[in-house]
């Protein structure tokens, strides 16, 4: 759907436990990024990736993990570092950093 | 780094009347600036686009403006519809360094039939 897909739309984890959101474009895209969204505090970057096999920290990156391996996908992982995970998670592509964002369609988690 | 301020969080207007939002940027480096429409339960859609070689960019109802010198950009509806109610997120990026998005924190705008 819109070329990048996100999977799970509804996730829900236990207190500890590590888990990974999955991103795949299919837009021959090469920079990716990942945002959580919060109620009345916008979207703030979690990492991004410019290039395959590169990726960079951004504003929230604390108890959170990312790969890209492969041009097409850029997973992540919330680890039990991260003390309030409970949020909308987006990801999104472009074709360069310096182009508009393609966004997912988001995932849900909730810690239980 | 980039910080973006967006008001006012919340907007009401009649439908047939204009709408404005309203962002500030701190980093004089920025010169990409989107806006995105979020309608409830849905993926963020870019809307329009302006770059800082260009004071202001009209797309049908909808138009932005850019002043560089006070650092703050718009967001301009007219005509208001219905289905105009989103929630609308401005962002600024620079050219070098970071070059991801720095998001506002967002306005609903609610139109009323």
């Amino acid at each position: 759907d819109g070329g990048i897909t996100q999977s799970p739309k509804y996730l829900f984890r236990k207190e500890g436990q590590n888990v990974t959101l999955s991103c795949e474009q299919n837009l021959n895209h090469d920079a990716m990024y990942w945002y959580r969204q919060d109620p009345g505090q916008g979207l703030r970057l979690i990492y991004y990736s410019q290039i395959v096999n590169d990726f960079q920290k951004g504003d929230i990156a604390e108890g959170y993990s990312v790969s890209r391996e492969k041009k097409e996908s850029f997973p992540l992982t919330v680890t039990s570092a991260q003390k309030n995970p409970t949020a909308f998670y987006l990801c999104a592509s472009s074709l360069q950093m310096n182009y508009g964002y393609t966004f997912g369609s988001g995932t849900r988690l909730t810690v239980v | 780094g980039e910080n973006v301020e967006q008001h006012p969080s919340t907007l009401s207007v009649q439908e047939g009347d204009s709408a404005v939002i309203k962002c500030t940027y701190s980093d004089s480096a920025s010169n990409y600036f989107p806006w995105y429409k979020q309608e409830l339960g849905k993926r963020p859609q870019l809307i329009i686009d302006i770059r800082s070689n260009v004071g202001e960019k009209k797309d049908q109802r909808i138009a932005v403006t850019l002043n560089k010198t006070a650092k703050h950009f718009s967001l301009h509806i007219t005509e208001t519809q219905p289905e105009d109610s989103a929630v609308y997120f401005c962002a600024a990026r620079m050219d070098t360094g970071r070059r991801a998005l720095t998001f506002g924190s967002g306005t609903r705008l609610q139109v009323q039939p």
